[in-house]
């Protein structure tokens, strides 16, 4: 069972476009929400991250939307840019150590 | 700091052969992590320690065994190689208390035939 479920599996967007990366989950007992960027071949590397006291968090071009409520968050990435094509992970940790992943979309900046 | 590094890159097993995937990190980082990498289903968690001396399983744990005899080092063992864990493997570590990020190695790309 996924605990994480993300969308889309997979995205193209122009260059200068914005990106839009959705994640929902069940389980009220989780506290941290990362989101994690991989290029092939590399381990994932931590974008952003939220706590869900916290509806939004900008970092840069990157902004994390979080709706409590709804159990959603997004991934919202303006101004992309080639260098942004990777593969986008959503997660999320209980209390505990555990970090659930969702199963990933890769994004594709067309230039 | 090297960071999280992993041994081997890569390894071509055959089916009911053994390995030792390995994983060192330099960051005196009390938490470390194993998952797997399988295309479209994101990350799994096979086991994790919170310390020397302390293991426990994930979510998908069997066929595999770890230990955790420094802080350093938590390498992951394949017992009996089967098709079914071929897969990228991922180390990951975190400082503990106050410090949420985990930090990946390179990876281990594991072909079992």
């Amino acid at each position: 069972q996924q605990q994480v479920k993300q969308s889309p599996q997979s995205l193209i967007v122009q260059k200068g476009g914005i990106s839009i990366i959705n994640c929902a989950y069940e389980n009220t007992a989780f506290d941290y929400f990362p989101w994690y960027q991989q290029f092939p071949g590399k381990g994932p590397a931590l974008l952003i991250a939220i706590r869900p006291d916290v509806s939004e968090k900008k970092e840069g071009r990157f902004t994390i939307s979080f709706n409590k409520s709804a159990k959603q968050f997004s991934l919202h990435i303006m101004d992309s840019q080639p260098g942004d094509s990777a593969t986008y992970f959503c997660a999320a940790k209980t209390g505990a150590n555990n970090l659930f992943f969702g199963t990933g979309t890769r994004l594709t900046v067309i230039p | 700091n090297a960071g999280v590094t992993q041994t081997p890159k890569f390894r071509i097993l055959k089916i009911g052969q053994s390995m030792t995937l390995q994983c060192t990190q330099d960051m005196n980082h009390n938490y470390m992590y194993w998952y797997r990498q399988d295309p479209g289903m994101g990350l799994k968690l096979i086991y994790y320690s919170v310390g020397a001396g302390i293991t426990d399983k994930g979510e998908v744990p069997n066929g595999y065994n770890v230990s955790r005899s420094t802080t350093e080092d938590f390498p992951l063992r394949l017992e009996l190689a089967a098709p079914s864990q071929t897969s990228v493997y991922f180390c990951a570590s975190r400082p503990g208390r106050g410090g949420n990020e985990q930090f990946f190695g390179p990876g281990t790309r594991l072909t079992v035939l």
